[in-house]
C-alpha cells in the first residue's frame, strides 16, 4: 500500500485481556514509531524503532506494553492484562532512513478497555 | 521535560478570516518545531516545519515562524477556507527529524461558510 496501515481500525476489549495492534509501514521505511492518543490531548511518544532494533522505548508507560518489528517491517505493539486507562488511538508512523526525513502517520487503531 | 503548549480550542472562523493558532515551547536545547494537521477521517500529516531560530516554514497558505527569543511557533493563514477545518498540532523534536515528537493538545479548527 501506498501509506501506513494499521490494523484493526478499532478494538474492544476487556479489561485484563492481552491485545496486539498491528502497523505495516511505508514500504522501506527503516523507522517506525508508537504514539499513543487519548482523548482531547495530542499524540504521546511510546517507542521507536530503527531497523529491527528499538532505538528508545523511553515512552512505555509500563511493562505491560511490549512491541517488536522482528525483520524490520511489520511492527506489533502488545499490550498485557489491559486496563480501562489503556483506552486511547494508537498511531503508528514511519520514515525513512536519515535525519531529516518526514514521518507518515496511519490512521490509528481505537482501543477500547471495557 | 520537554513541552509544548497550544492555544486552547475549538477555534470556530468565517471563510476568507485571518487565523492564527498560537503555540509556544519548552525545550532544553535547540529543537526542530512542526504543525500537523489531521483532517476529518485521515492520518496527521506533516503541514510544516521549521528547524532552527528564524526559520519560517510555509506550506498550503500556512506560515509559522521559529521564534527562540519567545519560544514561539504560532501558524497563520491570511484567508482560510472551509477545506481547512481540521484539528492541528504544533510538536517538537530534539533532533532535525520526526524522531520522538513532543505535541501539543491540538486545536480543533471550524472554518463556516
Amino acid at each position: 500500500g501506498a501509506g501506513v496501515s494499521q490494523t484493526p481500525s478499532n478494538k474492544v476489549t476487556e479489561k485484563g485481556k492481552y491485545v496486539e495492534l498491528r502497523c505495516d509501514p511505508i514500504s522501506g521505511h527503516t523507522a517506525l514509531y508508537w504514539y499513543r492518543q487519548s482523548l482531547g490531548q495530542g499524540p504521546e511518544f511510546l517507542i521507536y524503532f530503527q531497523g529491527t532494533g528499538a532505538a528508545d522505548d523511553s515512552g512505555l508507560p509500563n511493562d505491560r506494553f511490549f512491541a517488536v518489528r522482528p525483520e524490520g517491517s511489520v511492527s506489533t505493539l502488545k499490550i498485557q492484562r489491559t486496563e480501562r486507562g489503556d483506552s486511547a488511538v494508537y498511531l503508528c508512523a514511519s520514515s525513512a532512513q536519515g535525519a531529516k526525513t518526514e514521518a507518515f502517520f496511519g490512521q490509528g487503531t481505537r482501543l477500547t478497555v471495557v | 521535560g520537554d513541552s509544548v503548549t497550544q492555544m486552547e480550542g475549538p477555534v470556530t472562523l468565517s471563510e476568507e478570516a485571518f487565523l492564527t493558532i498560537n503555540c509556544t515551547y519548552t525545550a532544553t536545547g535547540y529543537p526542530s518545531l512542526f504543525w500537523y494537521v489531521q483532517y476529518p477521517g485521515e492520518g496527521l500529516q506533516l503541514l510544516l516545519k521549521a528547524t532552527k531560530a528564524d526559520d519560517k516554514g510555509s506550506n498550503k497558505g500556512f506560515e509559522a515562524t521559529y521564534r527562540k527569543e519567545t519560544t514561539s511557533f504560532h501558524l497563520e493563514k491570511g484567508s482560510v477556507q472551509v477545506s481547512d477545518s481540521a484539528v492541528y498540532f504544533c510538536a517538537l523534536s530534539e533532533k532535525e527529524g520526526a524522531q520522538k515528537l513532543v505535541f501539543g493538545q491540538g486545536t480543533r479548527l471550524t472554518i463556516n461558510p
